[in-house]
């Protein structure tokens, strides 16, 4: 069965250190993975994705995540954290072959002190 | 959010009411989809739509029903037979294309969160 797990649903940081938040799948074949934010009451906003290629995918906000194809991971971090990036963030991963359906994680919530 | 709307903000269903939710987009996106979230556990995927009259059953279908009549439009029913309505509930719609392997991302509406009086 195909999932995606968020090992922490915290995760507590001051600003201006570095964020990391954790992501790991499992999915048959190379699958398409996603980030989201979501902060609260709204929708969720796109951040980042990887297709293919380079493992490390720049995205929205200074975000950045790093596929790791042996450790089936797709961490998020950020090299800086802002008290603003405080917000629900959730990983999702999506296999090929299969159009449309997007697996996510539970979310991991960020928090960032000042 | 984008160019995708979902009305109304709040909704509150009464005890063996049907309640509709509304999603709207003017992205031109092919397929739309309605997820229901709740605390702790992700996004559960209840329907999706690629195409102009048709649409799929996703994971958590059972007690929710929907339409695709307009490109622009797929509006979600509750029904009364889903027991445990209260939830936030997501709409996204995406560029789809002809390819098996859609890349495409997805991206949400603002959301709608169903109260049960």
């Amino acid at each position: 069965a195909q999932s995606v797990a968020q090992p922490e649903d915290q995760v507590n940081v001051a600003e201006g250190n570095p964020l990391t938040v954790k992501c790991t799948y499992s999915v048959s074949g190379n699958p398409y993975l996603f980030w989201y934010v979501q902060y609260p009451n709204r929708g969720l906003q796109f951040l980042l994705k990887y297709i293919t290629g380079d493992n490390l995918v720049k995205g929205s906000y200074g975000f950045e995540a790093e596929f790791n194809k042996s450790q089936t991971s797709f961490h998020l971090k950020k090299p800086s954290a802002l008290v603003s990036d405080s917000a629900l963030y959730f990983c999702a991963v999506k296999s090929r072959g299969n159009t449309g359906k997007l697996i996510f994680g539970q979310g991991t919530t960020l928090q960032v002190k000042p | 959010d984008g160019g995708i709307t979902q009305s109304p903000k709040y909704l509150f269903r009464k005890e063996g009411q049907n309640v509709t939710l509304s999603c709207e987009q003017n992205l031109n996106h092919d397929a739309m989809y309605w997820y229901r979230q709740d605390p702790g556990q992700g996004l559960r995927l209840i329907y999706y739509s690629q195409i102009v009259n048709d649409f799929q059953k996703g994971d958590i279908a059972e007690g929710y029903s929907v339409s695709r009549e307009k490109k622009e439009s797929f509006p979600l029913t509750v029904t009364s037979a889903q027991k445990n309505p209260t939830a936030f509930y997501l709409c996204a719609s995406s560029i789809t294309t002809p390819r098996w392997d859609s890349q495409e991302t997805q991206y949400f509406g603002p959301g709608t969160r169903l109260l049960v009086l």
